[in-house]
């Protein structure tokens, strides 16, 4: 099962763009990125989803290199209400879904 | 507001009681799994259902027993819990299981044992 690692914590500023990288060495071939936000006393939100190379919907944009072995979750221009819990996740379907540990996001005035 | 409804939002009870949570999705996922979270940790996965038969049980003691009535509903049937228990449960669902269709949570169900 591919473990992932993320940052424990990271600051920022409103109108910042932030990045948070996540390591996976040992995805495999049929496993996807996910990334999920969470506030507290809220279950996960999906925010987006990626295979390889460059996905982006409304709220997020997820880079993939060719080796797939790290992904990057980039918000553009944060508010005070993107301060939570992204969670990075890699796996094929429903099965066996481990969250990491996570990263929390604190966006400042 | 989520598609998925969990019941109750907080739940206390004593070691020696008997209690159930539920969860409730109608977009016509066909997997649905329970988690549970303790305080500023990742979610953790119990059990998957997948088309009303359980799939995956994450060797969760026996004082926590699923059930899925039906393709909409998810139940968790409590009994002798210990105060080690006391944490957030949380229900998904997705598409189903194979694909790789992103899973729905509710807000869980605050569970505090005395």
């Amino acid at each position: 099962l591919a473990k992932t690692t993320q940052p424990i914590s990271m600051d920022s500023y409103e109108g910042q763009e932030v990045n948070i990288t996540c390591s996976h060495n040992n995805i495999a071939t049929n496993d996807y990125i996910t990334w999920y936000q969470q506030f507290p006393s809220q279950g996960p939100r999906f925010i987006i989803q990626g295979y390889k190379t460059k996905v982006t919907n409304e709220v997020a944009s997820l880079f993939i290199p060719a080796d797939r072995k790290s992904s990057t979750l980039s918000l553009p221009r944060v508010s005070l209400s993107d301060t939570a819990v992204y969670y990075c996740l890699v796996n094929t379907g429903g099965f066996k879904t481990i969250f990491g540990a996570g990263t929390r996001l604190f966006v400042k005035a | 507001d989520t598609e998925v409804t969990q019941t109750p939002k907080h739940l206390v009870m004593g070691m020696t009681n008997k209690k159930s949570l539920k969860c409730e999705q109608h977009m016509g996922h066909r997997a649905m799994y329970w988690y549970k979270q303790k305080a500023k940790k990742p979610p953790e996965l119990m059990f998957v259902y997948s088309y009303e038969k359980l799939s995956i049980n994450e060797s969760v003691p026996s004082r926590f027993s699923p059930e899925c009535p039906n393709s909409s509903l998810l139940n968790l049937h409590l009994h002798a819990l210990q105060p080690e228990d006391s944490a957030l449960y949380l229900c998904a669902s997705s598409q189903d299981q194979v694909s790789n269709q992103p899973q729905h949570f509710g807000d869980g169900t605050r569970l505090s044992i005395l």
